[in-house]
């Protein structure tokens, strides 16, 4: 069992499409951040989210903070192919930083 | 572009060799991270330094072994790994981790595709 758990593990959509997906832990998390990483890079940090509720907009990207900061979401509208990549939620329960199992996106022009 | 350079890119070597990995970054952060990337296991975190200073090793295997000798460079030297050791080795760095529940926004290498034959 991993501490961060996503879904769906892969995702394979049309342009124009609506997604989301999730990261889901049974501990609490004092914060996430979400990163995206493209083939052949390393990830790079989309947002930080800190407080339990909490919503923050990138652009097309909807991120979400579970009540409980045990979980969260990430919505996109009107998906694009640049928005292919691997999609990690990250965080640290404890002392421990831990990734996430990854989201891959591929999106179909 | 994110201000981290690691070399070489990819790397082939024998159960017996001994190969050394390379990281940079031109960032002015303190704290650098290695992580290994398999095909199907999330992002493991290796080894932290802070300001030099090892701070993490989450249980690593003694035969891979860090190296910090400023807050620029990191290492990772190799030696008799086995071919389960083939990863996406990434370096990553960023301003001083507060080694609490929170971690900075970390800036990650392109990496190095590491296979063990």
């Amino acid at each position: 069992t991993q501490l961060l758990e996503q879904s769906p593990q892969f995702l394979s959509i049309q342009e124009g499409e609506n997604l989301t997906v999730y990261c889901n832990s049974s501990s609490v998390f004092s914060s996430l951040q979400w990163y995206r990483q493209e083939p052949g890079e390393g990830p790079v940090l989309l947002v930080t989210v800190v407080t339990g509720g909490e919503v923050k907009k990138l652009k097309r990207l909807t991120f979400q903070f579970g009540d409980a900061r045990k979980d969260s979401s990430l919505h996109i509208t009107a998906a694009q192919p640049g928005d292919t990549g691997l999609y990690l939620c990250a965080g640290a329960p404890g002392n421990q930083f831990y990734f996430g199992t990854g989201t891959s996106l591929t999106v179909i022009p | 572009e994110t201000g981290v350079t690691q070399t070489p890119r990819h790397l082939v070597m024998g159960m017996t060799n001994k190969k050394s990995l390379k990281c940079e970054q031109h960032l002015g952060h303190n704290a650098m991270y290695w992580y290994k990337q398999s095909a199907k296991k999330p992002l493991e975190l290796m080894f932290v330094y802070n300001f030099k200073e090892q701070t993490e090793n989450n249980s690593v295997p003694s035969r891979f072994s860090p190296e910090c000798p400023n807050s620029s460079h990191l290492f990772l030297h190799l030696h008799t790994l086995q071919p389960e050791d083939s990863a996406l080795y990434l370096c990553a760095s960023s301003t001083q981790t507060s080694g609490g529940p929170y971690y900075n926004e970390q800036f990650f290498g392109p990496g190095t595709r590491l296979t063990v034959l």
